[in-house]
């Protein structure tokens, strides 16, 4: 079976660029998670989806920042406008049932902004 | 308040010794998850290990083995016979609620050389 897909892998762009980061979660999986890792503050939760609604977005950093779930095979995270702090690697996770239950990572988009 | 401390911020082993990376945790709830995760230096996130809360028996899986205990708040991890292959950080998380947030330790960073 196919794990969680993140697309793209690697993006470079310039301060005040819109940045799309797109996810499409293990088929079946009800719940959908996007984390951020930087080397200052380790990995953090920055929303959570179930059954496509957003259920706590309270780790999105400020209002440049935004998720959607139009259907249940596919997510995104977007960054408009862009800035330097915002360079990190952003991953999406998915599960079945909620976070007791154990959550599967995507590869990660390593995003850098210039 | 939740939270996950991993002290060890890198290990320096030799290949073919054992290893223990420690875990500590603090949570007020009765019910949670316990995990481990390997990032290896491609940087996926690859799950390894999910223990309730309720089930405090040691597991073993091949060269894995975890100690969970209640009365210290600890889920330590330990690797025998270390690989090169095993060279990653590594991280410890909780999840505590039915939502699924996930809080992650900084990591433990694992070097095993030839």
């Amino acid at each position: 079976d196919a794990g969680v897909i993140q697309s793209p892998r690697h993006e470079v762009t310039e301060m005040g660029q819109e940045v799309t980061l797109r996810c499409k979660p293990i088929s079946g999986h009800d719940y959908l998670f996007w984390y951020r890792q930087t080397m200052m503050r380790g990995l953090e939760l920055l929303i959570y989806f179930n059954n496509n609604v957003p259920i706590d977005d309270s780790g999105m950093p400020e209002d440049r920042f935004s998720a959607k779930m139009p259907n249940a095979s596919f997510s995104t995270l977007k960054i408009q406008p862009s800035e330097p702090r915002d360079s990190a690697v952003y991953f999406c996770a998915s599960s079945l049932a909620g976070g007791l239950n154990t959550q599967y990572f995507g590869p990660g988009t390593r995003l850098t902004v210039l | 308040a939740q939270k996950v401390t991993q002290a060890q911020t890198e290990i320096s082993v030799v290949e073919k010794e054992d290893v223990t990376l420690d875990c500590v945790y603090e949570t007020r709830d009765t019910t949670y998850y316990l995990f481990w995760y390997k990032q290896p230096p491609s940087g996926e996130l690859v799950f390894l290990i999910r223990r309730n809360s309720f089930d405090e028996q040691n597991e073993i899986s091949g060269r894995y083995s975890w100690n969970f205990q209640k009365s210290t708040s600890s889920f330590n991890f330990t690797i025998t016979a270390s690989q090169v292959v095993d060279s990653a950080v590594y991280f410890c998380a909780l999840s505590a609620n039915q939502g699924g947030k996930l809080i992650f330790g900084q990591g433990t960073e694992l070097s095993v050389k030839p």
